[in-house]
């Protein structure tokens, strides 16, 4: 195990419904990611936020909103989702945003209906 | 814009023959290169990482080679095992210093044929 956790693992929803993924790291670091993971594309980053402060925002459609309560969890909050997003949603840590290593959760299997 | 080319997509060879994978990097200030392994139902992991200060890193069966001025970087995996069959990920760093997000490449799925 990486000390990085997510929930839920699977996740089907249609397209008016509102849900959130979870990311927990019990590793001490200071940065978060988010990546979304499609068949066939390279691993996308999605949202970065160091000491709890988004530092990324790539170009993310607004039916995604991440949350950062804390350095130790990290929220993606979803709603009116089309079935394109279907993908593998994963979450990364770091010892501090940028080059350090980053450690990556499960992922969540998101498929929306 | 920067980006991250990885070959090849797919690669099968014999129990106990090597593995090299290749990437190619557009960043000239790129000075991180990780390499994850992706197993099924899993979340990449960090196998080895290279920095732009070394040309050459090795860890047991596994080793990664950089090439700055050709802006390339390699994976060698010796004696391959049943065990090594995975998806495998390139990245590198974008940007300066600290702030750099990594761009990963595209995959290989990696297949050790017993």
């Amino acid at each position: 195990e990486t000390g990085v956790t997510q929930t839920p693992r699977h996740l089907v929803m249609g397209m008016t419904n509102k849900k959130s993924l979870k990311c927990e790291q019990h590793l001490g670091h200071n940065a978060m990611y988010w990546y979304k993971q499609s068949a066939k594309k390279p691993l996308e980053l999605m949202f970065v936020y160091s000491l709890e402060e988004r530092v990324e925002n790539n170009s993310v459609p607004s039916r995604f909103s991440p949350e950062c309560p804390n350095s130790s969890h990290l929220f993606l909050h979803l709603h009116t989702l089309q079935p394109e997003d279907s993908a593998l949603y994963l979450c990364a840590s770091s010892w501090e945003w940028g080059t350090d290593t980053q450690y990556f959760g499960p992922g969540t299997r998101l498929t929306v209906l | 814009g920067e980006n991250v080319e990885q070959h090849p997509s797919t690669l099968s060879v014999q129990e106990g023959d090597s593995a090299v994978i290749k990437c190619t990097y557009s960043d000239s200030a790129s000075n991180y290169f990780p390499w994850y392994k992706q197993e099924l139902g899993k979340g990449p992991q960090l196998i080895i990482d290279i920095r732009s200060n070394v040309g050459e890193k090795k860890d047991q069966r596994i080793a990664v080679t950089l090439n700055k001025t050709a802006k390339h970087f390699s994976l060698h995996i010796t004696e391959t095992q049943p065990e090594d069959s995975a998806v495998y990920f390139c990245a590198a760093s974008i940007g300066s210093g600290n702030t750099g997000k990594l761009i990963f490449g595209q995959g290989t799925t990696l297949q050790v044929k017993p």
